[in-house]
């Protein structure tokens, strides 16, 4: 039962342009939703987060935006750089400081 | 302030052997959450504790998985007898009980476990 969606399993993208990760998710009961970058042989780190009565959330070059009817979620990167190339994974929580459900996470490549 | 510890880093065991992971989260939080991630997959979560009681263990295959949290702080994850699909990367978190920043969870390095 997978709640949590990422279909596109990598994203190759120029330095200096937008990348898009997206995610989709079938429990309307999710109050907040997580954004987590992955290094290897790291573990996963906070990147940004959205609660469910917002659309959008910005930090520096980091934007999350939430579309409740659609169940859909995207991270925006702008402009991208080679240091953001990592696997990014999703997550939902159902209520504030419960247990997180991960997506299966994107691939992003940043090219210089 | 120190991150999530873990260890140890790497183990290689047989199949049908026993394994033990060791995690200290960060000081103060109550909440500790063992993850397994197979490769190509995301973290899924094994078990929750908050302060040393289980809160949700649903997914933890308890015939073989064990963990525990003495005292409330530190936990292990134990894994007797092991199959070969429990290789995997075995994360622990930890986050604060309320307040700012208690829906984040931090993560340790994760123990990477191949069982052969």
């Amino acid at each position: 039962d997978q709640q949590v969606k990422q279909n596109s399993p990598s994203l190759s993208v120029q330095e200096g342009r937008i990348s898009i990760l997206n995610c989709d998710y079938t429990n309307s009961m999710f109050d907040y939703f997580l954004w987590y970058k992955k290094y290897p042989a790291e573990g996963p780190t906070f990147l940004i987060s959205i609660s469910s009565i917002k659309d959008k959330n910005e930090d520096g070059r980091f934007t999350v935006f939430l579309n409740k009817s659609a169940k859909h979620l995207s991270l925006h990167i702008v402009p991208s750089q080679p240091g953001d190339s990592a696997v990014y994974f999703c997550a939902a929580q159902r209520e504030y400081g419960n247990k997180l459900v991960f997506g299966a996470g994107t691939i992003l490549r940043v090219k210089s | 302030e120190a991150g999530v510890a873990q260890s140890p880093r790497y183990k290689i065991i047989e199949k049908r052997q026993s394994v033990a992971f060791w995690c200290n989260p960060i000081s103060g939080h109550a909440t500790l959450y063992w993850y397994q991630q197979i490769l190509g997959q995301g973290p899924k979560l094994l078990i929750q504790f908050q302060n040393n009681g289980v809160v949700d263990d649903s997914q933890l295959p308890k015939d073989r998985f064990s963990a525990e949290r003495l005292k409330g702080v530190d936990s292990t994850l134990k894994i007797q007898p092991a199959k070969l699909e429990d290789s995997a990367v075995y994360l622990c978190a930890s986050s604060p009980e309320a307040g700012a920043g208690a829906n984040v969870l931090t993560f340790g390095a994760g123990s990477r476990l191949t069982v052969l």
